[in-house]
């Protein structure tokens, strides 16, 4: 399944909302969709998953929806911290497969 | 709490082998799947390879196949990916991560560099 993610590159200001989408070229559950955020030189760390949860220790600024084809990781109020590249995951057909990633740039 | 060690990264010639670890602690280590994650310099993530908690099953990506080798020793509590006719594109940081086909990957290691190069 290949996971197609935009915009590339997204920079908004501290406060703003940002939505960053993830489509899948076939249907994936809902239940094996996840979201990543990885910061420079740091590994990955895991947002969301189930399009929907949060993981540990994610702040409710962080939320993700979506079903099927469709997925979306919404970050509303953005913080200077939320710089980052953010990657959405399928890892419920193998084999396992990321999406590209969204880099976001804080103004 | 839970830690994931990588070790054994380095330089190394292409058509060579490495093996690297991933030393497992804070959580029941043979109740998981494993996997590995590599990212090339300026890349995204590309899953490369998975074990069942037991070991008895398998998978990797297509770019690996037939070339690298993921096992783990439950009793070391230790993962392990075995590289071998190394490429320049396997050029990488190389992470494991807890999870697998179906599971989530919850928790990741810090990585290890592995340049292929002359």
């Amino acid at each position: 399944i290949v996971l197609t993610q935009s915009p590339g590159t997204l920079s908004l200001s501290p406060g703003e909302r940002g939505t960053l989408s993830c489509r899948a070229s076939q249907s994936v559950s809902r239940t094996y969709l996840a979201w990543y955020q990885q910061k420079a030189g740091q590994a990955p760390r895991l947002l969301i998953y189930g399009a929907s949860t949060r993981a540990t220790g994610i702040p409710d600024r962080f939320s993700g929806s979506g079903s099927e084809t469709d997925f979306t990781l919404t970050i509303s109020r953005l913080e200077p911290e939320d710089l980052a590249v953010y990657y959405c995951q399928q890892y419920g057909i193998s084999p396992i497969t990321f999406g590209q990633g969204t880099r976001l740039e804080i103004k | 709490e839970v830690q994931l060690v990588e070790s054994g990264g380095g330089l190394v010639q292409p058509g060579g082998s490495l093996r690297l670890s991933c030393a497992a602690s804070g959580f029941t280590f043979s109740g998981y799947k494993m996997s590995w994650v590599r990212q090339a310099p300026g890349k995204g993530l590309e899953r490369v390879a998975t074990i069942t908690d037991n070991g008895g099953a398998t998978s990797y990506a297509d770019s690996v196949q037939g070339r690298f080798t993921i096992s783990r020793d439950n009793s070391k509590n230790t993962l392990y990916l075995q590289m071998n006719n190394l490429r320049a594109e396997d050029t990488a940081v190389y992470y494991c991560a807890r999870g697998g086909l179906a599971v989530v990957f919850d928790y990741w290691g810090q990585g290890t560099l592995v340049p292929v190069s002359p």
